[in-house]
């Protein structure tokens, strides 16, 4: 079975911290993605990356930056986080079929 | 530009009877189409997905998916809902190949009513 895994389930921060989310897929999946989840609005893409240290901007990617320095991870990165970035996060890899790790939610106070 | 449709945000059903959640889309060419769930602050888990053949796609916990290519949809149907069942539903479809280029509908929110 695909495993996609998040490094926290919750997590609180403050207004102007810089915010690691990571993910890990165990699939040797080429394709990885990070996703934003709101009420209302569905999945947008922030950004996708297609093979080490390649990245793609996705729909929505203003305040925020990736890493993938090695093909089972891929890190979203908040510089400088802001109380409109409170959101559920998601992080997908796939080979023609997106599997999706369990979301990170996110707070900003 | 390709997009995806659920019409329905909510969908209330009866328990064991069935269920219908619906889905349209506009691509061009010869999609694949997927059906996700998600639970309660979780992750999205995949269901189905059709690829090419047979137009009705069995998936994971008994739902299944009717591929219509006239009418361009593919609803998610189970013949006998459980109250478990009770989740958010996403369709999504992308260019063959291109899962980079998914698009997902908005969602639909699926009640069963004990």
């Amino acid at each position: 079975d695909v495993k996609v895994t998040q490094s926290s389930r919750y997590l609180v921060k403050r207004t102007g911290e810089k915010v690691f989310l990571e993910c890990v897929q165990d699939m040797d999946h080429e394709n990885m993605f990070w996703y934003r989840q709101d009420p209302g609005l569905g999945l947008r893409l922030i950004y996708f990356s297609y093979d080490v240290k390649m990245k793609e901007k996705g729909d929505i990617p203003e305040g925020y930056s990736v890493s993938r320095e090695k093909k089972e991870r891929f890190s979203l990165i908040l510089e400088s986080a802001s109380t409109n970035q409170t959101s559920m996060y998601l992080c997908a890899s796939s080979r023609y079929t997106q599997y999706f790790g369990p979301g990170t939610r996110l707070t900003v106070l | 530009a390709q997009s995806v449709a659920q019409p329905e945000d909510q969908v209330n059903v009866a328990e064991g009877n069935p269920l219908t959640v619906k889905c349209t889309y506009s691509v061009s060419g010869n999609p694949y189409l997927f059906w996700y769930v998600q639970y309660p602050n979780r992750g999205l888990q995949f269901l189905l997905k059709y690829i090419t053949g047979d137009n009705l796609v069995k998936g994971s916990y008994g739902f299944e998916a009717e591929f219509n290519k006239s009418q361009t949809s593919f609803h998610l149907k189970k013949p006998s809902a459980l109250v478990s069942d009770s989740a958010l539903y996403f369709c999504a479809v992308s260019p063959r190949n291109r899962d980079d280029k998914i698009i997902f509908g908005k969602g639909t929110r699926l009640h069963i009513l004990p």
